[in-house]
């Protein structure tokens, strides 16, 4: 089944302790993505890899980073976390800018 | 900057009556229009999508949204809601240039049995 699966799928966290949220994809694709959902807000793209080694930032990348050491897995770091960063987290890929695919989403609240 | 708006941020229907969420883009070129919907506490599903062709697009459930060209606009319509259709609903755009669609902030529908 084509999937885009996130983990974990909610964290709790104290300010300044690293984090990582996975996300994994089964479909080849070259594209992913990063959302924040915030009320209000709608999603806005924190970063953006257009394959292997090609990441980008988004409209809002302040206090993360991402890598993409290889296509299926694009992570989501957080080095020090703080309260303004408590969102839901979503992941997407696609293979063309046609059909994208989301992950379940992350549930992050930082205290 | 490419730009998606969605100018009804909360929306509150009684059952049975019609819907028209409005979006609005600001791509230039060609553009692929998309509208999805987030149910309480789950992720996002899309409700229908438009390449090219008929402005006239058919989604799942009841939904369908017309592409103007003229107007930039690509409104999502249903014509009689149903307790169910309770959700947050986004417009999306994306472009040649661009593999991850552009988000509005999105619309909360909330329908009242």
């Amino acid at each position: 089944e084509a999937q885009v699966t996130q983990n974990p799928r909610y964290l709790i966290t104290v300010t300044g302790k690293k984090l990582t949220v996975t996300c994994s994809q089964n479909m080849n694709h070259e594209y992913m993505s990063w959302y924040r959902q915030d009320p209000g807000l709608g999603l806005r793209q924190i970063y953006y890899s257009m394959n292997v080694e090609v990441t980008d930032k988004g409209d809002v990348p302040e206090g993360y980073k991402v890598s993409r050491k290889e296509k299926r897995n694009f992570p989501l770091i957080l080095e020090s976390p703080s309260p303004n960063q408590t969102s839901l987290y979503f992941c997407a890929s696609s293979r063309d800018n046609r059909l994208t695919f989301f992950g379940q989403g992350t549930r992050l609240t930082v205290v | 900057a490419q730009s998606v708006s969605q100018h009804n941020h909360h929306v509150i229907l009684s059952e049975a009556a019609s819907l028209e969420l409005g979006c609005n883009y600001s791509y230039g070129g060609t553009v692929n229009l998309f509208w999805y919907v987030q149910y309480p506490g789950q992720h996002l599903q899309l409700l229908l999508k438009y390449f090219s062709g008929d402005p006239l697009v058919k989604g799942i459930k009841g939904f369908e949204a017309e592409f103007i060209k003229s107007k930039f606009s690509f409104n999502l319509r249903k014509p009689s809601v149903q307790w169910s259709d309770t959700a947050e609903y986004f417009c999306a755009a994306s472009s040649g240039g661009s593999y991850i669609p552009t988000f509005g902030r999105g619309t909360s529908l909330i329908v009242h049995p």
